[in-house]
């Protein structure tokens, strides 16, 4: 069965760095595009990134432009979002979450990471 | 960018009863429109994508419609399973989700 499984949340200080990592299971991983997605406590649904299934393309919510970076490497079968310069503004549960045929819905997602950006 | 507006934010419903969320984008998205429920402290699950197509192992309950810029989500009959907030996604241009609808009892 399809899995997907967040780590590397924590709490971090505004202006540091963080980097999340999704790995993934019961599936072709290098078939497939990859978003992440989040979710701030008590808010609604947020697209961050996609990256396309060979890696060959990224792109990025304006929020995280320049300051966050979508990669993946086929041979682990792993996601990751390298998180620079972070604000509070970004603290959130963070899912990763597959592309579907490249159509830019999700079906499957991981169970999220949370993020806390706080002094 | 697109942008998505649900309605209602919230509704009270009961077991058995019909209910419809509306979504109305922005400009039109010609039915690339995904629906997804969430439950507290867990991830969001995919209902209906492309406007009206059921993901596999979704109870037939659930049904979507629409065209153009208007957009339904429609439970006929309420379960006990089905309380939770629920976003519509439009995948004409990027990603843009709703900002949500919670079906309370």
């Amino acid at each position: 069965q399809v899995q997907l499984v967040e780590s590397g949340g924590g709490v971090v200080q505004p202006g540091r760095s963080l980097r999340l990592s999704c790995a993934t299971s019961g599936f072709i991983f290098s078939s497939h595009g990859m978003h992440w997605v989040r979710q701030a406590p008590g808010k609604g649904l947020e697209w961050v990134a996609i990256i396309w299934y060979d890696g060959t393309k990224k792109y990025y919510a304006d929020s995280v432009k320049g300051r966050f970076t979508i990669s993946r490497d086929n041979s682990k079968n792993t996601l990751y979002l390298q998180m620079s310069s972070l604000r509070a503004e970004d603290t959130a549960m963070y899912y990763c979450a597959r592309d579907s045929a490249g159509d830019w819905f999700f079906d499957f997602w991981g169970q999220g990471t949370l993020v806390t950006v706080s002094s | 960018d697109i942008q998505m507006t649900q309605s209602p934010s919230s509704l009270s419903a009961s077991v058995g009863d019909r209910v419809t969320i509306t979504c109305r984008a922005s400009q039109g998205i010609s039915n690339s429109l995904a629906w997804y429920q969430q439950k507290p402290g867990k991830a969001p699950k995919l209902l209906i994508y492309g406007a009206s197509t059921l993901e596999s192992g979704v109870p037939s309950r659930f049904s979507g419609s629409g065209s153009g810029t208007d957009y339904t989500l429609t439970i006929s009959s309420l379960q006990p399973e089905d309380f939770a907030t629920y976003y519509c996604q439009q995948f004409y241009s990027m990603a843009t989700f709703g900002q949500g609808t919670k079906v309370e009892i």
